[in-house]
């Protein structure tokens, strides 16, 4: 009954290769994120989908691409790894359209995936 | 820029102390100010405050924001070992993307 998953949850790599996380959730929710959570613990906002259709892009380098096949999933594709590349990076998915809803709702977190580029 | 900066970095205390975990903010156009707690792996949602000098409350845990002084604070009564964690604040700015912005965290560990 896992709200909102991740595979995998550690992934070791080496530098240049190209490398997926896949995210899912249950909830019914119609918007997903990507986070990532550096060494300090800072978390930070990459990507977001409402519906399918991209909301938020930070500034990331183009060699990260989210995918939404649906609005219950969400990947994350890396090309070309890069040693900075390494942390957690954190799914997450809320009810509604940040910013153009008539309220906030909470994000809820998946376990996170550990990539270690070596 | 927008930024959330948290206080203390990390914190220390034994059962049954009390703390108070603080969050200071500068985001254009606030929404909602977010406190989830982060032990091993996915941050956990506790609080979401909108309105100012209202109390959130759950168990030990409260919250109050004061949205004219721009903070928030964290305080958790009785500690148990099991409050040690790290807690994360975070702001949603309305807006287009109404992104939520994370302060640093505050680390806490309760000893027994």
């Amino acid at each position: 009954d896992t709200a909102v998953s991740q595979t995998p949850k550690y992934l070791v790599t080496q530098m240049g290769n190209d490398k997926s996380i896949k995210c899912e959730q249950n909830l019914g929710h119609d918007t997903m994120y990507w986070y990532k959570q550096d060494s300090k613990k800072f978390l930070k906002i990459m990507f977001s989908y409402n519906n399918k259709e991209l909301i938020i892009n930070e500034t990331v380098p183009n060699r990260f691409s989210p995918k939404s096949p649906d609005k219950a999933h969400l990947n994350l594709h890396i090309n070309s790894l890069e040693l900075g590349d390494s942390a957690v990076y954190f799914c997450a998915s809320s009810r509604s359209r940040p910013g153009l809803a008539d309220r906030s709702y909470e994000q809820y977190f998946g376990p996170g995936t550990r990539l270690t580029v070596t | 820029e927008d930024k959330v900066v948290q206080s203390p970095l990390s914190l220390v205390v034994h059962e049954g102390d009390t703390v108070t975990l603080n969050c200071s903010y500068e985001v254009t156009n606030f929404r909602s100010l977010l406190w989830y707690k982060q032990e091993k792996k996915a941050p956990t949602f506790l609080f979401m405050l909108t309105s100012s000098g209202i109390e959130k409350k759950s168990g030990r845990l409260s919250s109050i924001l004061d949205k004219k002084e721009l903070f928030s604070i964290l305080n958790i009564t009785a500690t148990q070992t099991g409050d040690s964690a790290v807690y994360l604040c975070a702001v949603e700015s309305a807006g287009n993307t109404g992104k939520l912005i994370f302060g640093q965290g505050t680390t806490l560990q309760v000893k027994p």
